[in-house]
């Protein structure tokens, strides 16, 4: 168990619909990060939050929105969801950012969405 | 875009050691470089990162040239639980960009 929890594991979605996937960053860390990892792209960087607000953003769609709570926890929401949107979405989270880092990613194990 | 490149798959004897080498030639002078790896289809896993001296862990060592236009990461005795595909990645904290990593086989 990495401390970083994502839910759900597993979700299976129509096209068209809605989905929110949640991650909660392990004890102490302030920065939150969602990568989207499909077959042919590898691993891209969707967005980063830090202690609430947003503070990088990647190759994010704009059908696809993010935020992060007061608790730290953080949601993605993917909507108007495609065929091509079924990829794994990874959390990962840090105790801080910037050039200051002296510390690695922790990485969920991830949701995995299938659109159908 | 990645800032890294690395050979896309290398296979290693088990028990021998696995040394995977990254070229990041256009790194700037406050920049880390991080390693990861992914088994399969689980969370990427923090390996290790240094900024100019070389570093070691109870996973891997770290092994940054002078100029710091590459390195390398020695598995030293790489088992098969060590077959994943392994990233070196460029940054200074903040957001983290993969490239396409190294896909290490290890056999037995």
């Amino acid at each position: 168990d990495s401390g970083v929890t994502q839910t759900p594991k597993h979700l299976i979605t129509a096209t068209g619909q809605r989905v929110t996937l949640r991650c909660s960053p392990r004890s102490g860390d302030l920065s939150v990060y969602w990568y989207q990892q499909s077959l042919d792209q590898g691993l891209q960087f969707l967005i980063q939050y830090y202690n609430g607000e947003e503070r990088a953003k990647g190759n994010i769609l704009e059908r696809f929105s993010a935020q992060q709570f007061p608790d730290l926890h953080s949601e993605l929401n993917l909507s108007s969801l495609e065929l091509g949107d079924s990829a794994l979405y990874f959390c990962a989270s840090s105790p801080q950012t910037g050039a200051s880092l002296n510390y690695g990613y922790t990485f969920g194990s991830g949701t995995r969405l299938t659109v159908v | 875009d990645a800032k890294t490149t690395q050979p896309p798959s290398m296979d290693c004897a088990e028990g021998r050691a696995a040394n995977l080498p990254c070229n990041h030639s256009t790194i700037s002078g406050n920049e880390y470089v991080y390693w990861y790896r992914q088994i399969h289809s689980q969370g990427p896993q923090y390996i290790i990162h240094g900024l100019k001296n070389n570093e070691t862990n109870e996973m891997a060592s770290l092994i940054i040239t002078e100029d710091r236009k590459s390195s390398t990461l020695i598995l030293p005795h790489a088992t098969l639980r060590d077959t994943a595909v392994y990233y070196c990645i460029v940054g200074q904290g903040g957001k983290l960009i993969f490239g396409q990593g190294t896909e290490l086989s290890v056999k037995p």
